[in-house]
């Protein structure tokens, strides 16, 4: 298992353009989180599902965002009509300890350039 | 989730312990203290967390002083690979009602800690 697989590593999109990136956790972790980063900030919270269910989501999951987790395995996070507010760096992470107590481990991230 | 104060930047000289500070001032008893540092075009890595005592393990050590308002995160010998962004969290650890709230971090700018030659 080398961790948390994320893919594409650079997507570079025209506005208006739909874009998918895939996450795939540590395999027997069941928690999984996307977080969102703008140059010279740090990570911000978008959502995160335990097994299949989609349990919280930000408010800066507009309704243009949709995340998935359909099988309780690898995660989809869509981005439709794509606006150039939304280029950032797109991360992941998962956990197994259902208390996240020990940290989670995050994937190399995403990076989307709306143009 | 408490709010963390953190300087913008450090420098550290290889070789030398890096002491990267951390002010939480309105931490709640239920609030532990969690330290990731995040390398250039990485993600966030998980260094080290604490309640109120001062926790050790193979990356740094976790100094929180008594009243808990501020913490000290120290890498003892640090190299050139330990610069990154080093950020403070303050978080509840466990379930919230229905699973939600807790399993979040709340990160905030970091402390971009350079080590030199």
């Amino acid at each position: 298992d080398t961790g948390v697989s994320q893919n594409p590593r650079h997507k570079i999109t025209k506005r208006g353009q739909n874009v998918t990136f895939r996450c795939d956790p540590i395999s027997e972790h069941n928690r999984l989180y996307w977080y969102r980063q703008t140059l010279g900030q740090g990570p911000e919270f978008l959502t995160y599902f335990q097994n299949e269910a989609q349990l919280e989501k930000s408010r800066l999951l507009s309704d243009r965002f949709s995340a998935e987790r359909p099988k309780g395995s690898f995660s989809t996070l869509e981005i439709q009509r794509t606006e150039q507010g939304d280029s950032a760096m797109y991360l992941c992470a998962s956990s197994l300890d259902p208390y996240a107590n020990y940290g989670y481990t995050f994937g190399s991230g995403t990076r989307l350039t709306v143009v | 989730d408490a709010k963390t104060t953190q300087p913008p930047s450090m420098d550290c000289a290889e070789g030398r312990a890096a002491n990267l500070p951390c002010n939480h001032s309105t931490i709640s008893g239920n609030e532990y203290v969690y330290w990731y540092r995040q390398i250039h075009s990485q993600g966030p890595q998980y260094i080290i967390h604490g309640l109120k005592n001062n926790e050790t393990n193979e990356m740094a050590s976790l100094i929180i002083t008594e009243d808990r308002k501020s913490s000290t995160l120290i890498l003892p010998h640090a190299t050139l690979r330990d610069t990154a962004v080093y950020y403070c969290i303050v978080r509840v650890a466990g379930l919230g009602a229905g699973g939600t709230s807790y399993g979040k971090l709340t990160f905030g700018q970091g402390t971009i800690l350079t080590v030199h030659p």
